[in-house]
């Protein structure tokens, strides 16, 4: 089944003891995102990378780091958490074509749920 | 960078069409439409896109002004099911060849009575 899995779904933690949250894909695609979810601010990007070795920024990097070793694989790693950083965590991936009729569904996983104390 | 203005809420009856409008008046040339919808305790699923003209698939319709500064997602019928937030999000492109960001609005949340 094509999917897109994160690990842990929910995590508790305290401020400043580093952690990761893991993303995996299963479909082969170039594109994988992370995403953060609060209350009356809908979703934010946090970082994108277009593949292997490639990472960007997105509207919210400050205090994450990403990294893409491998295709499939896309961990988002909080060296020292804040309680700010508390949210729903989205990671997302899909395919990356060019061109005036390209086309390439986001596919999301299930959540991450963190809280830090 | 180019942004999406859409309704907090909207309601619908079960079983009637339900239009979910979205502004876009600083879309550019090459921005795609894309509407996302996020069913309660899960992540976002794919609905549809567009560029210029209208489309349809089998879970809704995508009407595009012609001036491309507004767009509304239609559900035929709405059913229960259908109850999510649903966003509007211009697809554009970030920094770096080949690269792009999608940027959600704050989307609309739907609630279909029965």
């Amino acid at each position: 089944e094509a999917q897109v899995t994160q690990n842990p779904r929910y995590l508790i933690t305290v401020t400043g003891k580093k952690l990761t949250v893991t993303c995996s894909q299963n479909m082969n695609h170039e594109y994988m995102s992370w995403y953060r979810q609060d209350p009356g601010l809908g979703l934010r990007q946090i970082y994108y990378s277009m593949n292997v070795e490639v990472t960007d920024k997105g509207d919210v990097p400050e205090g994450y780091k990403v990294s893409r070793k491998e295709k499939r694989n896309f961990p988002l790693i909080l060296e020292s958490p804040s309680p700010n950083q508390t949210s729903l965590y989205f990671c997302a991936s899909s395919t990356l074509t060019s061109g005036r009729n390209s086309y390439n569904e986001q596919f999301f996983g299930p959540g991450t749920r963190l809280t830090v104390l | 960078d180019a942004k999406t203005t859409q309704p907090n809420s909207m309601e619908s009856n079960e079983e009637e069409p339900v239009h979910l409008p979205c502004n876009h008046s600083t879309i550019s040339g090459t921005d795609y439409i894309h509407w996302y919808r996020q069913l309660p305790s899960q992540g976002p699923e794919y609905v549809i896109h567009g560029l210029t003209s209208n489309v349809n698939n089998r879970m809704a319709s995508l009407a595009i002004a012609e001036d491309r500064k507004s767009s509304t997602l239609i559900l035929h019928r709405a059913t229960l099911r259908d109850a999510a937030v649903y966003y509007c999000i211009l697809r554009f492109r970030g920094s770096g060849a080949g690269s792009y960001q999608l940027t959600f609005g704050k989307g609309t949340k739907l609630s279909v009575i029965p």
